[in-house]
Formats: structure tokens, C-alpha cells, sequence
């Protein structure tokens, strides 16, 4: 068990919707990333945010988004969904906001119908 | 630009063999980190190894050990006596100041038993 808890595990919904995913960062880690693992792109960087502040986007669309609160956990928005953007999401978390090792979640399995 | 090459797709063995995980990096940078993380069937990544890039002992931690050799930009990974819960996705990643990490395609083992 990394530490870092995701919800929710499964998540099934239709093209059109919108979806939130939440993550809980490792206790006292302030570092909180999303990746996005699919079969045609593999696992890819989507967003970092660090205490509270968005410090780097990787190939995140428009159409997601995500923030971090101030108890550091931190949700990613999926809206106007498509086929494509069934995946598995997952969060890692880590102590800081430099290159230390990141943990990740169990991941959240997304279907889109 | 950053890239990492895991050129084994799927590695099949029987168990009780030794097994090589190989994985190339191409990088500008002269301070990067080097990862390994384990993806077994039930889906989360395991973290296993980081090693930056100023280190190049290798190491050994139980059946695991990893050889990382700056001279040829590679970070292998090699499974002594393999189990069957050795089966697993295997990926290797890179990291550098941009703190995301970029993965590999990743290796998918299988120890036949």
C-alpha cells in the first residue's frame, strides 16, 4: 500500500458527461500528479500541482481539469467526454516538488459508453 | 527531448529462471533519475528502484538487482530465480527538473510455472 488513496476505483458513464476523480496525497507529501494510461498512448504525464499550485501541464486536454485543496487532496475533472478518454487515471503523490520518488494510487478505471 | 526505450514488448520464462529487463534513455540532461515500477494484474504501480544519474552502482535487493551504465544510457533490470508473482507489466522512467516522469512503453513478464 503506497499511502495514496484514489475513488473511486470504477467508473462507468456516456459520452457528454462529466466526471470527477479524487486523490489523497501520502500524509505530508505536498505534491500531487495525475497520469492518464491508456492502451494507444501509454502511461502519460497530465498535470502537477504543488501545495495548492499548478506547476507544470503535460498533455492534459481543455476539456480536463484539475485543482488542489488546501487539506492537499486534489480532484481531476473529465467533462464533455468521449470514447477516448477511457483509461486509467492515476495520482502519485511526493514529498516535494523536486525529483523525489513519486507514489502512485490504485488508479481509477474510467469507461466511457 | 527526453524518450525511454523499453524494446521487449513480452518476456515469457519458466519459473526459476533469471530474466533481464532492459531499458534505454536518451537525454540532453546531466542530472536525471531513473526508475523502475512494477504494474501487476490488479493494476496499481509498485514502485521498485530510483537511481539518479551521478550513481552508477548497481544494486541488489533481493532477487532484484539493477545495472545502470551511463556509457550506453541504459538501466536494466534483471529477476534472479523468477516466481510467478514476478508476472507484472514492468516500466522503466526517466525524470529530470521538469518533475514528471516519462515512462516507457513497458515490458510485460510472464513466469510460466
Amino acid at each position: 500500500d503506497s499511502g495514496v488513496t484514489q475513488t473511486p476505483k470504477h467508473l462507468i458513464t456516456a459520452t457528454g458527461q462529466r466526471v470527477t476523480l479524487r486523490c489523497s496525497p501520502r500524509s505530508g507529501d505536498l505534491s500531487v500528479y495525475w497520469y492518464q494510461q491508456s492502451l494507444d498512448q501509454g502511461l502519460q504525464f497530465l498535470i502537477h500541482y504543488y501545495n495548492g499550485e499548478e506547476r507544470a501541464k503535460g498533455n492534459i486536454l481543455e476539456r480536463f481539469s484539475a485543482q488542489q485543496f488546501p487539506d492537499l487532496h486534489s480532484e481531476l475533472n473529465l467533462s464533455s467526454l468521449e470514447l477516448g478518454d477511457s483509461a486509467l487515471y492515476f495520482c502519485a503523490s511526493s514529498a516535494d516538488r523536486t525529483t523525489d520518488t513519486q507514489y502512485f494510487g490504485p488508479g481509477t478505471r474510467l469507461t466511457v459508453l | 527531448a527526453q524518450k525511454v526505450t523499453q524494446a521487449q514488448t513480452e518476456i515469457s520464462v519458466v519459473e526459476k529462471e533469471d530474466v533481464t529487463l532492459d531499458c534505454v534513455y536518451e537525454t540532453r540532461d546531466t542530472t536525471y533519475y531513473l526508475f523502475w515500477y512494477k504494474q501487476p494484474p490488479s493494476g496499481e504501480l509498485v514502485f521498485l528502484i530510483r537511481r539518479n544519474s551521478f550513481d552508477e552502482q548497481n544494486e541488489i535487493s533481493g532477487r532484484y538487482s539493477w545495472n545502470f551504465q551511463k556509457s550506453t544510457s541504459s538501466f536494466n533490470f534483471t529477476i534472479t530465480a523468477s516466481q510467478v508473482v514476478d508476472s507484472a507489466v514492468y516500466f522503466c522512467a526517466f525524470q529530470t527538473g521538469a518533475n514528471n516522469l516519462f515512462f516507457g512503453t513497458g515490458t510485460r513478464l510472464t513466469v510460466i510455472p
